[in-house]
């Protein structure tokens, strides 16, 4: 069965530091990889995904991530954290045949400092 | 375009009180999802439905939960005789076909927050 880990229930970084949020994925087959944000009392908002073009995924907001398949990750990362990034992060697998669901990680909190 | 909206946003009920949630997915998404969102659980899966069938209801944690799909658009999920555990975020989901393989996004709705006294 499939199944996605994220390190750390809890990150902080400074305002301008690099953020990175690590993603481990389990699974038998090609999946198809996402990352979602989720504000405070909002649902959940697609950051970008993987499926199966370009290792290499931008999204929006400035973030991207790296699909590698030889480590099983798919860690997302921004080169400068704003404020405006304070929310929580999940990742997601999304096997390509048969079930159609997405299995989340159990997210990552992602503080700013000023 | 419109997203997906949930109703109520918020809803309290007492224990043993049966509710209804209601989902209206983007026009023209033929797959709809239902998560639940709670603190002990994380994001689980409850089910999913392509059209008005529902091929995979694995996630529903027991027979007091039941959903469904009219139209080929609204879904309502059901939750009879509530108990307290059930407190929760309830998410609903669409994408365009959700067929195996495909490629296409689910987009969220902003949730129906249940709080079971």
């Amino acid at each position: 069965a499939q199944s996605v880990t994220q390190l750390g229930s809890h990150v902080s970084v400074s305002e301008g530091a690099l953020v990175l949020l690590r993603c481990n994925y389990s699974s038998s087959v090609p999946p198809y990889l996402f990352w979602y944000v989720q504000y405070p009392n909002q649902g959940l908002q697609l950051l970008l995904k993987y499926t199966s073009a370009a290792t290499l995924v931008k999204g929006i907001n400035g973030f991207e991530a790296e699909f590698k398949k030889s480590e099983t990750s798919f860690h997302l990362t921004k080169p400068s954290a704003h404020m405006s990034d304070a929310a929580e992060y999940f990742c997601a697998v999304r096997i390509i045949q048969g079930a159609q669901k997405l299995v989340f990680g159990q997210g990552t909190r992602l503080t700013i400092n000023p | 375009g419109a997203g997906v909206s949930q109703s109520p946003s918020n809803k309290v009920t007492e224990k043993g009180k049966d509710v209804e949630l209601r989902c209206d997915p983007i026009s023209g998404h033929t797959a709809l999802y239902w998560y639940r969102q709670s603190l002990g659980q994380g994001l689980e899966f409850l089910i999913y439905f392509q059209g008005n069938s529902a091929p995979d209801k694995s996630g529903l944690p027991s027979d007091r939960f039941s959903a469904e799909r009219t139209g080929g658009s609204v879904s309502t999920l059901t939750i009879q005789r509530t108990q307290q555990e059930d407190s929760a975020v309830y998410l609903c989901a669409s994408s365009l076909e959700g067929t195996s393989g495909s490629t296409d996004t689910q987009y969220f709705g902003p949730g129906t927050r249940l709080t079971v006294l």
